[in-house]
Parts: C-alpha cells; sequence; structure tokens
C-alpha cells in the first residue's frame, strides 16, 4: 500500500521534554512538509525539504526542528522551546516542490501534560 | 490581506443542492489552485486540482478558475449529508524563495442537511 504513515497518532509531552513526530512515505516522492493545525485554523507551514539533506523553515519553525538524512523519512522534533505545542501535526509529501500536489498523512495530535 | 482567504462559513444547504465554495488569493502569478476536503478529526483528502482559467470537472465537483479576478471556486452538485466536512483551499504562489510552496486558507465548514 503506497501512502505517508504518521506515528503515533497521538502523544503526550511532559513540561520541558523533547518530543518526536514520525512522517514516512513509500511514494518516492522528493518533496515533504510539516504543518500545523489549531482548532478552527487553517495549515501553517512549519518546514519543508525539497530533496534529501536540504530543508527550510515555514512560517512557525521556531521551537520546532528536522532531519531529512533519507528520502523517505521527515521527522519532526517539538522541543521543550515551544512553548504552546498542543496542536494537530500534518505531514504531506509531493512528486517535487515544482509539481506540488501534495498528499497528506493522517497527523498526530500532540497534547501537554 | 492574507494570500489566501474564505469565507469561514458555517455555509449550509439541503440535500440535493448545488453548494458553492469561493477562494479569493492575493499573488496574481499563482499558477497552481488546489481544493482538499478535511473532516472532523481527520486530515486533508485532495479533491481537485486546477491551473487553468476555466472549469474543471470531476463527477460531482467542478472546481472554476478566474486568474484576472484572483478567485477560484468549488461547486458540490447534488450535495450529499457525506459531503458535510471543512473544504480548504490551497494556492501555490509564484513569488521568489516561496515558489513551489502551498498557501492554505482558513478553510469553509459545510454542512449538507437531508
Amino acid at each position: 500500500d503506497g501512502g505517508i504513515t504518521q506515528s503515533p497518532k497521538y502523544l503526550f509531552r511532559k513540561e520541558g521534554q523533547n518530543v518526536t513526530l514520525s512522517c514516512e512515505q513509500n511514494l518516492n516522492h522528493d518533496a515533504m512538509y510539516w504543518y500545523r493545525q489549531d482548532p478552527g485554523q487553517g495549515l501553517r507551514l512549519i518546514y519543508y525539504s525539497q530533496i534529501v539533506n536540504d530543508f527550510q523553515k515555514g512560517d512557525i519553525a521556531e521551537g520546532y526542528s528536522v532531519s531529512r538524512e533519507k528520502k523517505e523519512s521527515f521527522p519532526l522534533t517539538v522541543t521543550s522551546a515551544q512553548k504552546n505545542p498542543t496542536a494537530f501535526y500534518l505531514c504531506a509529501s509531493s512528486i517535487s516542490v515544482a509539481k506540488n500536489i501534495q498528499y497528506f498523512g493522517a497527523g498526530t495530535r500532540l497534547s501537554v501534560l | 490581506q492574507k494570500e489566501v482567504e474564505q469565507n469561514s462559513g458555517p455555509l449550509s444547504v439541503p440535500e440535493g443542492a448545488i453548494a458553492s465554495l469561493n477562494c479569493t488569493y492575493s499573488d496574481r502569478g499563482s499558477q497552481s489552485f488546489f481544493w482538499y476536503r478535511q473532516y472532523s478529526g481527520k486530515s486533508p483528502e485532495l479533491i481537485m486540482f486546477i491551473y487553468s482559467n476555466g472549469d474543471k470537472e470531476d463527477g460531482r465537483f467542478t472546481a472554476q478558475l478566474n486568474k484576472a479576478s484572483q478567485y477560484v471556486s468549488l461547486l458540490i452538485r447534488d450535495s450529499q449529508p457525506s459531503d458535510s466536512a471543512t473544504y480548504l483551499c490551497a494556492v501555490k504562489l509564484a513569488r521568489g524563495s516561496t515558489l513551489g510552496r502551498l498557501y492554505f486558507g482558513r478553510g469553509t465548514q459545510l454542512t449538507v442537511w437531508p
């Protein structure tokens, strides 16, 4: 089955803790994206990557970090510097940034304990 | 002005009616336009994309693009209760270092009542 897999589905973070959200795709897509969605809000871009070993900050990168060591994987770390991390996190991918038809994973809901 | 704007709704239509969802964008050079459907608690699902002026039809869905007026719309014919969701408009703006990014509107909530 081709697609984008995000895990875990639900995640809880303690004060001062870093947590990592997983995103894996087997679509052979070059570009991958991380979005944050808050209730009643649109999608806000955190980071995106056009190709392996390259990534750019989006609109709300502060308090987050990413890596792109493999084409299939684009994990997002929510650091303790992100003071309001509770949100629905969505990973997406597209064949390329130029041909930017994005498909989404099922998402991870992050809450603070 | 936000890059992509949608009427947040809610939009309520009876079953069988045509639902019309609208989206305006700020960058005249924008090239690609997308409509996503998002059910409550779920992730967005791509419905349609359109690149050229005019209409594009896919089943009960029609996307309409007017680049001169900088708006794109989505028509849903014969609306069904299962169409009740939030519809997100996304635009690929063609400017500078953000080339290739999608900008999303906040979405329009649609309710189709039986």
